[in-house]
């Protein structure tokens, strides 16, 4: 069981259209991040949300800290075939090492023109 | 500015060979250093971190081990590798204590036939 459950697994639409994927835990987060991911490549952060209710924008990306920094939500809007992808969320667990992050298991979205 | 890097990029293997990962960061002192595995384009497995020179923690028991031999490298290895091994490995540096934003390399594309 993972501690943060991403929603939907994959998400194939066509260009144009707008959609949400989830990022969901029964934990508090101080902060959680947003990564996307392309075949081949590491993951390349996107945004952090550090305050409960936050929301964030990056062009036609919208990212939304839950209220209780238990959840966090991804929505574009015209969806291109460049946002294809893997999107991940992770969250910080602080330990005696300092700072690591635990991932989703991320959402696969395909964008058809 | 900082950047990362590991090889190979792709690898193939066969059972019970030895293994060597490498990853390098530039323009940053005493990093964070990470070690993840992703199975099939899904989320990623943390297998080793390290917050210094010859500190290294292991999340995952397995058939791998890292080491830290100086301040900006990193390196994988396995002496006997198995097909359960397969898999795309992420380095990845982040600043001490702090937010915990990961900053990745490549990636390498491990076979184990």
């Amino acid at each position: 069981t993972q501690l943060l459950e991403q929603s939907p697994q994959f998400l194939s639409i066509q260009e144009g259209e707008n959609l949400t994927v989830y990022c969901n835990s029964s934990s508090v987060f101080s902060s959680l991040q947003w990564y996307r991911q392309e075949p081949g490549e590491g993951p390349v952060l996107l945004v952090t949300v550090v305050t409960g209710g936050e929301v964030k924008k990056l062009k036609r990306l919208t990212f939304q800290f839950g209220d209780a920094r238990k959840d966090s939500s991804l929505h574009i809007t015209a969806a291109q075939p460049g946002d294809t992808g893997l999107y991940l969320c992770a969250g910080p667990l602080n330990n005696n090492a300092g700072n690591m992050l635990t991932f989703g298991g991320g959402t696969r979205l395909m964008v058809k023109p | 500015s900082q950047t990362i890097h590991q090889w190979p990029a792709t690898l193939v293997q066969p059972v019970g060979s030895p293994l060597s990962l490498e990853c390098t960061v530039e323009g940053t002192s005493n990093p964070n250093l990470y070690w993840y595995r992703q199975a099939a384009g899904r989320g990623l497995q943390l297998l080793f971190y390290s917050v210094g020179i010859g500190q290294i923690s292991s999340e995952v028991p397995q058939n791998l081990s890292a080491s830290r031999p100086q301040d900006r490298q990193f390196i994988l290895s396995s002496k006997k590798l198995l097909l359960s091994d397969s898999g795309f490995y992420l380095c990845a540096w982040s600043v001490l204590f702090v937010t915990g934003e990961l900053f990745f390399g490549e990636g390498s594309r491990l076979t184990v036939l």
